[in-house]
């Protein structure tokens, strides 16, 4: 089954730890985005990579990072640093100018 | 800095009334427009983009420069088209920005029978 998978769907955590989300995709796309959504907020997008071990800041990229060592991964981790972590986050890939293909998203909640 | 504008959080309709969700945008360039669509328990997924002048499932989407719109229309609305749509720009800063785009806030359209 081809296209973007993320995991886990679900994802708590204490504060002060970090936490690692993770995108996947079989889908020989170049590029890939993380978007995270807040109600009445839309999407903003945090980081975002064109091609292997190269990546760029987005809107909201402070307290978060990214590796992409791999054309099909690009993992995002959530550190303690980001002050308000708790949301959705939706992982992405395109390869055709403006078209992207989304995860299912992963939830994530600070207790 | 280029910006996405949805001015309806919540817009609901009878099935087979006119639709209108508003858009608009703010960027100093030759913008790239694009309509979202996220339908329950799916993902989100492109419905239409402006450089195509395609219509998807009955939809419309007009680029108007001078009022800086991109509303999404269909004139006859149906039950399955409840859903969260999104509008998104995308800035053509020499062709590298990819799917770099920005988003609104996203209008929940609700179509009753």
């Amino acid at each position: 089954d081809g296209g973007i998978t993320q995991s886990p769907k679900y994802l708590f955590r204490k504060e002060g730890q970090n936490v690692t989300l993770s995108c996947e995709q079989n889908l020989n796309h170049d590029a890939m985005y993380w978007y995270r959504q807040d109600p009445g907020q839309g999407l903003r997008l945090i980081y975002y990579s064109q091609i292997v071990n190269d990546f760029q800041k987005g809107d909201i990229a402070e307290g978060y990072s990214v590796s992409r060592e791999k054309k099909e991964s690009f993992p995002l981790t959530v550190t303690s640093a980001q002050k308000n972590p708790t949301a959705f986050y939706l992982c992405a890939s395109s390869i055709a100018y403006g078209e992207l293909f989304f995860g299912e998203g992963s939830r994530l909640t600070v207790l | 800095a280029q910006r996405v504008t949805q001015p309806e959080k919540l817009l609901s309709v009878f099935k087979g009334a006119p639709v209108e969700l508003k858009c608009n945008y703010s960027y100093s360039g030759s913008p790239e427009l694009f309509w979202y669509v996220q339908y329950s328990r799916q993902r989100l997924q492109l419905l239409l983009r402006h450089i195509s002048r395609e219509s998807i499932k009955g939809f419309t989407a007009d680029l108007n420069k001078g009022e800086t719109s991109f509303h999404l229309k269909k004139p006859f609305a149906q039950e399955e088209d409840s859903a969260m749509y999104y509008c998104a720009l995308s800035s053509n800063a020499g062709g590298t920005s990819y799917g770099k785009l920005t988003f609104g806030q996203g209008t929940i359209l609700t179509v009753h029978p």
